[in-house]
């Protein structure tokens, strides 16, 4: 089946290194990818997302290019700052077993940012 | 505009007891999923459901059940808790059903079994 493979953490990083996170994805078809964060004691956020090859998805400085030859969605932001201390998840949309629309998560990397 | 909102944000219950969670989505958004996440890992899918119906369920045993109200609300009900339900359960909702429609996640509702 579809599965998300991520760099196990934690990342530990001093403010204004650059970030890389290492997603890997296994799908039939062409899913869309997703970079969700999770912040202490909170849900899901959306990051930011790519619907087809070679999308680029961008949020809050953060940036994933879909790559399907190397079926890849890599996370980086250029300057990490304190704040972005979270969880990060990769995640894929399926379908599958009857569901029309459900995710498939990493098991996420958690970043710390040190000042 | 509101985002997903789930109630309780937290509750314990024993052992054998049973337990429904709530979940209102995003206004105007007619699909809702449910998922469970076991600390140190990520969400997995219980349920989705769309315009009232089952639209898919994940390996999970039937003690766990669902249902979608014709406002969209929806509840997740969980009978003879066990240990291993302590979890964070995350409601989701999405305007439509076709995959890769962005999902919209609620804060979750953090179950501890004792």
């Amino acid at each position: 089946g579809n599965s998300v493979t991520q760099m196990e953490g934690p990342v530990t990083l001093s403010e204004e290194a650059f970030l890389t996170i290492n997603c890997t994805y296994t799908a039939t078809g062409y899913p869309s990818l997703f970079w969700y964060v999770q912040y202490p004691g909170e849900g899901l956020q959306l990051l930011l997302k790519a619907t087809k090859a070679d999308d680029k998805g961008s949020n809050k400085g953060f940036e994933a290019t879909y790559r399907k030859e190397t079926t890849s969605f890599h996370l980086e932001k250029g300057s990490v700052q304190v704040s972005d201390s979270a969880v990060y998840f990769c995640a894929l949309s399926d379908r599958d077993g009857g569901a029309t629309n459900k995710l498939i998560f990493g098991t996420g990397t958690l970043l710390a940012v040190q000042p | 505009d509101a985002g997903v909102t789930q109630s309780p944000t937290h509750l314990i219950k024993t052992r054998g007891q049973q337990v429904t969670l709530r979940c209102s989505p995003i206004s105007g958004h007619k699909s809702v999923s449910w998922y469970q996440q076991v600390l140190g890992q990520g969400p997995q899918f219980i349920f989705q459901y769309y315009e009232k119906e089952e639209r898919g369920r994940g390996n999970f045993p039937d003690r766990f059940s669902a249902r979608q109200f014709p406002n969209y609300s929806s509840e997740l009900n969980v009978n003879a808790l066990l240990l291993g339900d302590s979890a964070l359960y995350l409601c989701a909702s999405s305007l439509a059903d076709r995959a890769g429609n962005t999902i919209y996640f609620g804060e979750g509702s953090w179950l501890t079994v004792v």
